[in-house]
């Protein structure tokens, strides 16, 4: 069975870098064709992908945040974090990880994470 | 950028109703399309891949078509843990979501 779960600060500061874990079991992202993402939800309006990071630690990011964002893998672990600099109040959202192993360069996802809810304010 | 759209932005209907939902490319995507259910306070829940495969798991009243640039997913015949928002999302050339239809009562 595939589980992800999101990890991280509930409130950030306007300007900080907001780091966020995902920590999975049941896949291995050592495993050929396996992808882990970011997907992001303001309150009340439609997911947003931020980015995605592929077995061969093949990395890709949404165009218009991608000065802001890492994604990096550690299979020991058995998980991915996410940074974002610079936050602002626009980035308060709940940010999801989800699973994805159709080896396509981008991808649909099959398993989600709950989500984590992260609030930008001073 | 590849624009999602969707149709309609919110849909009333009873249980037993046929429900369908469009999405549009702003440019065509081939079958690269899928489709999500969510419920308030959950995560998407994947329901359709390359527009017409149906996950592993998801009832068979849900069916997806269309190719290039319109979409379409149908519920047969809805039933009451249907009502929800559901998105498309393409991935033919990074990943864009569409602005969601509320299926409402």
């Amino acid at each position: 069975q595939i589980t992800l779960k999101e990890s991280g600060p509930a409130l950030v500061r306007p300007t900080q870098t907001l780091t966020l874990t995902c920590s999975f079991s049941g896949f291995s992202l050592n495993t050929a064709g396996v992808g882990v993402g970011w997907i992001r939800q303001p309150p009340g309006k439609a997911l947003e992908w931020l980015a995605l990071i592929h077995w061969d630690d093949d990395k890709r990011y949404t165009p218009s945040l991608k000065t802001r964002l890492t994604i990096t893998k550690d299979t020991s672990k058995n998980q991915v974090v996410l940074t974002m600099t610079n936050m602002d109040p626009v980035d308060t959202a709940t940010y999801y990880c989800a699973h994805s192993d159709n080896n396509y360069v981008f991808r649909w996802f099959d398993t989600w994470g709950q989500g984590t809810l992260v609030t930008v304010s001073s | 950028d590849i624009q999602m759209t969707q149709s309609p932005s919110t849909l009333s209907a009873s249980v037993g109703d046929r429900v369908t939902i469009t999405c549009r490319a702003s440019q065509s995507i081939s079958s690269w399309l899928a489709w999500y259910q969510q419920k308030p306070g959950k995560a998407p829940k994947l329901l359709i891949y390359k527009a017409s495969s149906l996950e592993s798991g998801v009832p068979s009243r849900f069916s997806g078509s269309g190719s290039g640039t319109e979409f379409t997913l149908t519920i047969s015949s809805l039933q009451p843990d249907d009502f929800a928002t559901y998105y498309c999302q393409q991935y033919y050339f990074y990943i864009t979501f569409g602005p969601g239809t509320t299926v409402a009562i």
